[in-house]
């Protein structure tokens, strides 16, 4: 069974204070993943690792760096936490992409509830 | 860019169908997954289309058209345990480098008794 745990389910932060959002996977997934969630919204993409040290911008990084130093491992920073990044994180995992008729299926962790006061 | 159109809501009753529906804009269209998602659980896989047609997997149906960038979920049967929020998410060509996926808003499915 694919594992993906995340650090913390529930968080409480002050603005201004630097977060780390921690990501583990047990199953040698290359791609690593960091979305939010919002009512409404869907899962929107944060930033995506293919390889370590390897990363991408998704949809919305602004105010938000990461980290892959192991490739099991894959750090969310917020760097100066505001009260607009409040909001439910999740982590997911893939093997890398077999090509056009594959699912490239994403494993998602239980999520981490952050709320910035 | 990507954009993915899913109704908010959508309430049932036991033991009847459901059909959720997705319309997609994108560049380099994949394939169409569709994703579950009970209250306070993490997202899991529930199916995937990359040709026209149907896939059909015990209780659940998925549904994809190419050429009306359409496509929807089917659910027989319905039980209470369905009740969750259903995101429909396309594999786009953004970066070959990974499989990134975009997401619908999703649709939460209310069965009742």
């Amino acid at each position: 069974d694919v594992k993906v745990t995340q650090s913390s389910r529930y968080l409480v932060k002050r603005t201004g204070e630097k977060v780390f959002l921690e990501c583990v996977q047990d199953m040698d997934h290359e791609n690593m993943f960091w979305y939010r969630q919002d009512p409404g919204l869907g899962l929107r993409l944060i930033y995506f690792s293919y390889d370590v040290k390897m990363k991408e911008k998704g949809d919305i990084p602004e105010g938000y760096s990461v980290s892959r130093e192991k490739k099991e491992r894959f750090s969310l920073i917020l760097e100066s936490a505001s009260t607009n990044q409040t909001s439910m994180y999740l982590c997911a995992s893939s093997l890398v992409s077999s090509g056009f008729g594959s699912a490239d299926t994403q494993y998602f962790g239980p999520g981490t509830r952050l709320t910035v006061l | 860019g990507q954009s993915l159109e899913q109704p908010s809501e959508v309430t049932a009753v036991e033991g009847a169908i459901v059909q959720i529906n997705c319309t997609y804009q994108t560049s380099g269209f994949y394939g169409l997954s569709w994703y579950q998602q009970h209250d306070g659980g993490a997202p899991t896989f529930l199916s995937y289309n990359a040709l026209d047609g149907l896939e059909e997997t015990g209780r659940f149906s998925s549904f994809l058209s190419r050429s009306d960038s359409y496509g929807y979920l089917l659910l027989q049967e319905l039980q209470m345990k369905d009740s969750a929020s259903y995101f429909c998410a396309v594999r786009d060509g953004r970066n070959n480098a990974g499989n990134m996926l975009t997401f619908g808003g999703g649709t939460r499915l209310m069965v009742k008794p």
